[in-house]
């Protein structure tokens, strides 16, 4: 099947610092992807969906200029977490469609101390 | 608004024993249902899915029916491995990309 790729795995940060995720589709081209979260023992919450060449769609309650979304390329969607917290330390998913499957990267373990 | 439901684990099961895990959903239309794997350190896989009512989706000796009439999709495989331990989670797409998940049951496999 297709690959998704999340680079960094973990990434460990001072508060207040901005963190980027980056999120690759490996063997095909993705002109939408998809960002979720994943608290400890709770669901993936869908965070925004990623548009190639133009602004993202932010799922209600998400905050546009905490987490920015970026798909300047057909392969590459970046999260931006600025001005990190604790409390946004958590699981952060990335997704892609191909051929109707979805394909899921293996996920950034944010910690921000 | 369209939820799915899962039983919570973890779930600690000696090798070859048969396994379920329950699904439920709640979800406006038609949803299509999936259940998704997740190994350590890996993304989720997909692991089945059934698109319509009463259809059986199986892989790897994992099945699970699309029961409309109980709204369930539970997972099923009648001899567990080692190698099955993994987080699953149950999810349903009831529109064009919106996919919604459950919370995940970790399973763990004893030798």
């Amino acid at each position: 099947g297709a690959v998704v790729s999340q680079h960094p795995s973990r990434v460990i940060c001072k508060s207040g610092t901005s963190v980027k995720i980056e999120c690759r589709s490996l063997d095909f081209q993705a002109t939408t992807m998809f960002w979720y979260r994943q608290f400890p023992k709770q669901s993936l919450m869908l965070m925004a969906t990623s548009n190639e060449g133009s602004k993202a769609t932010y799922e209600q309650g998400v905050e546009k200029d905490k987490f920015l979304i970026n798909h300047a390329s057909l392969t590459l969607s970046t999260l931006t977490v600025t001005s990190a917290h604790p409390e946004d330390s958590s699981f952060y998913i990335c997704s892609a469609q191909d051929t109707g499957e979805l394909f899921f990267g293996e996920g950034s373990r944010l910690t921000v101390l | 608004g369209d939820s799915v439901t899962q039983m919570e684990g973890p779930v600690t099961l000696s090798e070859e024993a048969f396994l379920t895990i329950n699904c439920t959903y709640t979800a406006t239309g038609y949803p299509s249902l999936f259940w998704y794997v997740q190994y350590p350190g890996e993304g989720l896989q997909l692991l089945l899915k059934a698109t319509k009512a009463d259809d059986k989706g199986s892989n790897k000796g994992f099945e699970a029916t699309y029961r409309k009439e109980t709204t369930s999709f539970h997972l099923e495989k009648g001899s567990v491995q080692v190698s099955d331990s993994a987080v699953y989670f149950c999810a349903l797409i009831a529109g064009t990309y919106k996919y919604i998940f459950g919370t995940g049951t970790r399973l763990k496999v004893l030798a």
